[in-house]
């Protein structure tokens, strides 16, 4: 099956600087690519999303980058706050089967 | 997105008993999903709810354990069975294929917190 992994898996910033998550992913049929973001005690998020025709997105501060021929896409977020602490999780998208698989997860910390 | 609630927030139970979850969405959708996400971990797709047929659960899940329903395009709730303590997890509803919106972009509810004692 699918196979979904996140680097790194826990990650320390101070405020202001910049945080990059890669997320590999094994099925070369994957075809939609979501970041989550999960803070304390709620569900998961949607914050940015990228299509497999396109290989750069960007919204405000949050940008994601595809490699599809790698398989592999990054989260990318700038000037860092506090309140972007959190865990993030990417989660590539077969729509053959129509399944997300959730990649390991990523541990933000961003110190003020 | 749509607006996902799910019942209740958190339980405490105890072992040999079950607890239903119900998610609840303020439009209709196409696809709900029930996932479970285990303390510090990822999330595991437990089963698709299927409206008006059996949901189809993902391998290592089985319906006497997991049992959903889903009546309506709005409606669907998860029950947790003959619990242990290995049941402690967070239960989260997720829904796809909002009226009018794009399809593959999943929204998930707040979770309900399941502690088996």
């Amino acid at each position: 099956g699918e196979n979904v992994e996140q680097h790194p898996s826990t990650l320390s910033v101070q405020e202001g600087d910049s945080a990059v998550i890669k997320c590999t992913y094994s099925d070369s049929a994957s075809n939609y690519f979501p970041w989550y973001k999960q803070e304390l005690g709620k569900g998961p998020q949607l914050i940015i999303d990228i299509r497999s025709n396109v290989g750069e997105k960007k919204d405000q501060r949050i940008a994601v980058t595809l490699n599809k021929t790698a398989k592999h896409f990054s989260l990318h977020i700038t000037e860092t706050q506090p309140e972007d602490s959190a865990v993030y999780f990417c989660a590539p998208f077969h729509s053959g089967t129509y399944k997300y698989i959730f990649g390991t997860g990523t541990r933000l910390k961003v110190l003020a | 997105s749509a607006v996902i609630s799910q019942k209740p927030s958190r339980d405490i139970c105890q072992r040999g008993t079950s607890l239903t979850i119900q998610c609840q969405v303020d439009s209709q959708v196409t696809m709900m999903f029930w996932y479970r996400q285990q303390p510090g971990q990822s999330l595991t797709l437990i089963a698709t709810a299927n409206q008006g047929s059996e949901a189809t659960y993902e391998s290592g899940f089985v319906i006497d354990k997991f049992p959903i329903s889903r009546p309506n395009l709005t409606f669907s709730t998860l029950t947790v069975s003959n619990m242990s303590p290995e049941d402690s997890s967070i239960y989260l509803c997720s829904v796809d294929g909002l009226s009018g919106r794009d399809t593959d972009t999943q929204y998930f509810g707040p979770g309900t917190r399941l502690t088996v004692l």
